[in-house]
């Protein structure tokens, strides 16, 4: 268990619809990234978030969006679904945000179904 | 901008064989991260490399950092069952963007 947790487990949902994907970070770290792995693929870098503020912004479409909240958490909001978004959603979190600090602890994920 | 090659794709290894993945860089690194993902299962920290030339080892597994800071590499001794999974790099150049290699998947015939 690395400390983090992501709500919910799986969400199946229909295109063009819109979801939002939940994550808590670890007790006492600033950081929350998001990332996007579709089947067998490697891990798309989505987006991270320090202190409640964007830091680094990856291949994110404009469809999605995120925010980091004052307790932390952050939620992923991920709008006009298409089938190609079917995939599964990590969130991680590390301590600080750059450098040696940013050893990333990893969610158990969500799996997003679009049908 | 700031490349990671990570390579092989895949290795297909017999149980008992040695197993090695490699990271280049583009760029010189901050620092280099290496994590294991099982089939299933979410991306695990295994070990942080700073230091040139830098050596780690965890039981069977190898770490090294390139002392330009610009590779790196994984080495299993003795492959088990259990190795199986994507292994992954993570390079830092100091700033807030972390790029993850592409990884490498590892299948242990037993």
């Amino acid at each position: 268990d690395s400390g983090v947790t992501q709500t919910p487990k799986h969400l199946i949902t229909a295109t063009g619809q819109r979801v939002t994907l939940r994550c808590s970070p670890r007790s006492g770290d600033l950081s929350v990234y998001w990332y996007q792995q579709s089947l067998d693929q490697g891990l798309q870098f989505l987006i991270q978030y320090y202190n409640g503020e964007e830091r680094a912004k990856g291949n994110i479409l404009e469809r999605f969006s995120a925010q980091q909240f004052p307790d932390l958490h952050s939620e992923l909001n991920l709008s006009s679904l298409e089938l190609g978004d079917s995939a599964l959603y990590f969130c991680a979190s590390s301590v600080g945000g750059s450098g040696r600090t940013n050893t990333q602890y990893f969610g158990p994920g969500t799996r997003l179904t679009v049908l | 901008g700031q490349q990671v090659m990570q390579i092989p794709q895949y290795q297909h290894v017999q149980e008992g064989e040695d197993f090695t993945t490699y990271c280049n860089s583009s760029t010189t690194l901050s620092n280099i991260q290496w994590y294991k993902q099982r089939p299933g299962g979410h991306p695990v920290f295994l070990i942080q490399l700073v230091k040139s030339g830098e050596v780690k080892k965890q039981k069977r597994l190898t770490f090294q950092f390139g002392e330009a800071k610009k590779n790196s590499s994984l080495h299993i001794t003795a492959t088990q069952t259990t190795d199986v999974g994507t292994y992954f790099c993570a390079a830092n150049t100091g700033g807030f963007k972390t790029i993850f290699g592409a990884g490498t998947r590892l299948f242990v015939k037993a």
